[in-house]
């Protein structure tokens, strides 16, 4: 069963700090990755895509991807209040428009 | 320009019973995909259609199946529910160009 795995939280953060929020995967196959955030009872809306080795960064976010480590993760960094959901990471052997596979989430607390 | 619309949003029926949730994908998508999220998980995959064929489909039993129209938009039925059907439900649409929009679901619930 291929999976991606994340730790369910919940990480609790001052505001003001870097986030940090981990994800591994084990499907070799894997090309893209997403997160996701998804607030209580909501839809879950896209932060960022990688797909190469390497830092991408977005605003205050920044995704890491190390493919012979199988690990993602995303950096948030001035952490506010309004970051406060679950973070989901999801892998893709068929780039943008193949079947997703989620990681159970990480749910995010920044305290005032 | 609007984004994937899902109806209805919430819903509620007894075991045994069948439903039908609706999809329609953003302007401009040509895949549709739907997701069962149950409390406290991530979204599970359930099918993805595209040119009106199931494309691609996840772990789930035949009492779980769909269809896409001509214009794109889709449905998913689910007969002979069980309390475990009792879920958000999501549809993600998305094209070879750009990745998943997700709608905002539909919670069912199964009493």
């Amino acid at each position: 069963q291929k999976e991606v795995e994340q730790n369910s939280g919940p990480l609790s953060v001052p505001e003001g700090a870097i986030a940090s929020l981990n994800c591994t995967y084990s499907d070799r196959g894997s090309q893209s990755f997403f997160w996701y955030r998804q607030y209580s009872g909501k839809s879950p809306e896209l932060i960022m895509s990688i797909y190469s080795n390497g830092d991408k960064e977005d605003g205050r976010f920044t995704a890491q991807l190390n493919k012979a480590s199988q690990y993602v993760s995303l950096l948030i960094r001035d952490s506010q209040p309004s970051d406060s959901a679950t973070y989901l990471c999801a892998s893709s052997t068929q780039g943008n428009t193949g079947k997703l596979i989620f990681g159970q989430g990480t749910t995010l607390q920044v305290k005032p | 320009d609007a984004g994937v619309t899902q109806s209805p949003t919430h819903l509620i029926k007894t075991r045994g019973q069948q439903v039908t949730l609706r999809c329609s994908p953003k302007s401009g998508h040509d895949t549709v995909s739907w997701y069962q999220q149950a409390l406290g998980q991530g979204p599970q995959f359930i099918f993805q259609y595209y040119e009106e064929e199931e494309r691609q489909r996840g772990n789930f039993p035949d009492r779980f199946s769909g269809h896409q129209f001509p214009n794109y938009s889709s449905e998913l039925n689910v007969n002979a529910l069980l309390l475990g059907d009792s879920a958000l439900y999501l549809c993600a649409s998305s094209t070879f160009a750009y990745g998943y929009t997700f709608g905002s679901g539909t919670r069912l619930t199964v009493v």
